[in-house]
């Protein structure tokens, strides 16, 4: 199966910063990478597909980069509402897999 | 609306059995691949099943592999995990999704809130 490798696992930041999360496969996944954020108690919501998609709905703050192996989430501006727990997803494979996640609370 | 909403779940005893429910509304159901995904308590995401529109292909992670089995019912607009062999490891939030492949690259879009499935004696 391909391994899903973000960092940091978590990360303190203020309001207005600008965040990136980094996301690794273990071998090349073209740009089958999704995005997703959760918030406690409630189910993930799609930010990014195909690496660099913005979802529809989803605030232009956030953004994605990457091919192959390599992959980032950036939002250019944090807002209160963003701080959650976000997961990649790899759907190059038909056994699909997710990151561990990375925790983003506040300063 | 576009809505999926995941029943089925409880307490159940290791090696008991237990039948996820996913009914779906708001679009074409046949039209998608379905996934269960699921979430041990203070854990991550993890990826169980998915299954083509016709049911003609289904995929399973390892850990799950012999013992659970997922299906649908296009004409109920519905979708199953069926869990046997349960473990304590199988504890967790199990949530249904839709799974958008109508393009070039797969994602799900669209999610339950999900149903509880506890394994303890």
């Amino acid at each position: 199966d391909i391994q899903m490798t973000q960092s940091p696992s978590s990360l303190s930041a203020s309001v207005g910063d600008r965040v990136t999360i980094t996301c690794r496969a273990s071998q090349s996944i073209s740009s089958y990478l999704n995005w997703y954020q959760q918030k406690p108690g409630k189910a993930p919501k799609l930010l990014i597909y195909a690496a660099s998609s913005l979802q529809s709905g989803v605030p232009s703050r956030f953004s994605g980069s990457g091919s192959g192996t390599d992959f980032t989430l950036t939002i250019s501006s944090l807002q209160p509402e963003d701080f959650a727990t976000y997961y990649c997803q790899q759907s190059y494979s038909t056994r699909e897999t997710f990151g561990q996640g990375t925790k983003l609370e506040i300063k | 609306e576009v809505q999926l909403v995941e029943s089925g779940g409880g307490l159940v005893q290791p090696g008991g059995s237990l039948r996820l429910s996913c009914a779906a509304s708001g679009f074409t159901f046949s039209s998608y691949w379905m996934s269960w995904v699921r979430q041990a308590p203070g854990k991550g995401l993890e990826w169980v099943a998915n299954i083509k529109q016709d049911g003609s292909e289904k995929y399973y992670v390892d850990s799950v592999k012999g013992r659970f089995t997922i299906s649908r019912d296009n004409a109920k607009n519905s979708l199953y995990l069926q869990m046997n062999s349960l473990r304590a490891e199988d504890t967790a939030v199990y949530y249904c999704a839709r799974e958008e492949r109508g393009g070039y690259y797969y994602y799900m879009d669209v999610w339950g809130k999900g149903t509880t499935v506890t394994v303890s004696s």
